[in-house]
């Protein structure tokens, strides 16, 4: 695709629900980081794929987050018995080989826990 | 460490010069970021200087570097309506990894 993108773009939930937030990377493109950005702060890392395997998920916050490429292109945030602290808008980006300097970021999926 | 401070707030008029100022603390960060986000937007990377540079210079925009100060800025000549935004700071703490500052938001005024 043209950019990278995230779906959906919006997702209100319920405390205790399960989400997957969707990441679609430009076509080609190896690496895929996932962000997450909470109201006023700047976005936080929360995990780095090289192809299919996380190289680094050092950020997810707790074990109620997980992500996976399986295929070494789309990925899934997933997140488990949602809590309110958990409303934040999620970035996706990609780049063509890791390196910060040529990553792409999608619009975010703004999740509001209720 | 791996914080990034910078004012929250920048208001300049129409046709001035904006600049914003950033600290980071991780001396090993190769390179160092800029980053525009507008409401409903994605994060657009404006610019990013290497740490062995002083300055780079990229039409209107102009990053200062003190490595020494770990201190950053974004200069923003003759800035227009649509430069406002929240502007990030961000230090590279590695090849994939980026530590954000929490945004400077930019008001121009007629």
């Amino acid at each position: 695709g043209a950019g990278v993108s995230q779906t959906p773009s919006n997702k209100v939930t319920e405390k205790g629900k399960y989400v997957e937030l969707r990441c679609d990377p430009i076509s080609g493109h190896t690496a895929l980081y996932w962000y997450r950005q909470s109201l006023g702060q700047g976005p936080e890392f929360l995990i780095y794929f090289q192809g299919t395997g996380a190289a680094d998920d050092s950020g997810l916050p707790n074990d109620r987050f997980f992500a996976v490429r399986p295929e070494g292109s789309v990925s899934t945030l997933k997140i488990q018995r949602t809590e309110r602290g958990d409303s934040a808008v999620y970035l996706c980006a990609s780049s063509l080989e890791p390196g910060n300097t040529e990553a792409f970021f999608g619009q975010g999926t703004r999740l509001t826990v209720v | 460490g791996e914080d990034v401070e910078q004012s929250l707030f920048l208001s300049v008029r129409e046709g001035d010069s904006s600049v914003i100022n950033c600290t980071y603390t991780d001396s090993s960060s190769t390179y160092l970021y800029w980053y525009k986000q507008e409401p409903g937007a994605g994060l657009q990377l404006l610019t990013y200087i290497f740490s062995n540079m002083d300055m780079k210079q990229d039409q209107r925009l102009t990053v200062l570097l003190n490595k020494k100060d770990k201190h950053l800025s974004l200069r923003i000549a003759d800035t227009q309506t649509g430069d406002s935004a929240i502007y990030f700071c961000a230090e590279g703490l590695n090849d994939y990894k980026l530590s954000f500052g929490a945004g400077t938001t930019v008001t121009v005024r007629a």
